[in-house]
This record gives structure tokens, sequence and C-alpha cells, in this order.
């Protein structure tokens, strides 16, 4: 049974760098079927979708977010990576890792399986 | 950005009511829509897929139609465990992939 894991820091300081984790297990991250991604949900808000990478490095992000996010995918060891630079309160949620539906040809779809995400808060 | 628009954002049911939430898109998406629910403190879970298409281990009770912009998703007899907030997702353009707002079902 997949199964995704997220860790990393529960506080992060404004103007600095989150960086979180997503563990893969009960199945490979090199699949030809699944883009591998983040999706963050602000306390008492909707769900916005971050971004998402195919295992060979083709990757999607959310324009609003491009320009400071970068998702990265490690194969020998199946784990999944989020970066996102000069936070500010705004970007205090949870984080989801998620694995999408989808493939080079079909592009990104939805998300099948998540994580059960990490709380992240951007305080001084 | 393909806008996504739920309504109502909240509302109050019974268990055994059939309910239906409807999820408009700002542009035709055809049928490239996704249906979540998320309960309090919990990840989302994938309901249906294609507008229609029942995640395996999803109960019957749940149904999705529609295509272009306008879609609805159906709980033909409300359960206490549906009581959830419900979100539509299009995966019609992934620049980006967008949510609609959430549809809260209360007791």
């Amino acid at each position: 049974q997949l199964q995704l894991q997220e860790s990393g820091p529960g506080l992060v300081k404004p103007s600095e760098t989150l960086s979180l984790s997503c563990t893969v297990s009960g199945g490979s991250i090199s699949s030809s079927s699944h883009y591998w991604g983040w999706i963050r949900q602000p306390p008492g808000k909707g769900l916005e979708w971050i971004g998402s990478m195919f295992y060979s490095g083709s990757t999607s992000y959310n324009p609003s977010l491009e320009s400071r996010v970068t998702i990265s995918v490690d194969t020998s060891t199946n784990n999944l990576s989020l970066r996102l630079n000069s936070v500010t309160a705004a970007d205090t949620a949870v984080y989801y890792c998620a694995r999408h539906m989808g493939g080079l040809v079909r592009g990104v779809l939805y998300m099948d399986v998540w994580g059960q995400g990490t709380t992240v808060t951007v305080s001084s | 950005a393909i806008r996504m628009t739920q309504s109502p954002s909240s509302f109050s049911a019974s268990t055994g009511d059939r309910v239906t939430i409807t999820c408009r898109a700002s542009q035709d998406i055809s049928g490239y829509l996704a249906w979540y629910q998320q309960k309090p403190g919990k990840a989302p879970k994938l309901l249906i897929y294609a507008a229609s298409t029942l995640q395996n281990g999803v109960p019957s009770r749940f149904s999705g139609s529609g295509s272009g912009t306008d879609f609805t998703l159906t709980i033909s007899c409300l359960q206490s465990e549906d009581f959830a907030t419900y979100y539509c997702q299009q995966y019609y353009s992934y620049s980006p992939l967008t949510f609609g707002g959430g549809t809260e079902v209360e007791i």
C-alpha cells in the first residue's frame, strides 16, 4: 500500500527558506504514470496546488509561486522535496505531498494518494 | 488560471438526505474534474475523477455528473461519516491546477 509521509521544521522565520521532505513507501517514485507534488492549505481556508514533478525531471509549478518554489525528486531514496524561498506569514499552512495521476503525455491530472500533512508556521 | 466556484459554501443536512453540491468552471474543462472529501484535521481523499468515475473503494452513494463548465457531486443517502468538506478540482489545465473553495456539509 502506497504511503506518503511529510517531514520538516514546523516553524520558519520570515524571509527564510521553507524546506520539506516527503518519503514515499510501498511504491516507486520512478513511475511512468505519476507525478509527485505538493498542495497547501492555510488555516481555515481551501486548497492551493504548489507544483509537481515527474521522476525524470519535468516540473510544473503554480505561476503564483513559481519564482520562489523548487520541487525535486530523489529516485535513489524515493523522496520528494519542497523548497519555498522568502517566506512570509501568508505561507503559513498545512503542506501535503501527494501522488498525481498523469504522465509525460497526459500531463498532471488529479491527486489519488495524499500524505497526512505537516503544519508550517512562519513567524519570528 | 481557470477559476472553480462551488455552491453553496456550506449547508446543513440530515442523515438519509440526498444532497447535491455544484461546481462551476470559468471556462470549458470538458470532463477533467475531480472531487475530494476532507474531514477536519485529515488530508483530502479522492472520491471521483473524470467528472463521474468513482475511485476504488468509494461508496456507490457518491456520484458525479457534468461536462463543460457545470458539474455536480451527489450523495444519494447521507451517512454520518459523510459530514465533511468537499472540493472540486480541474485538471484541464495544469498551469495551474485549481480547486474550488469548498462546500462544508454540516449536521
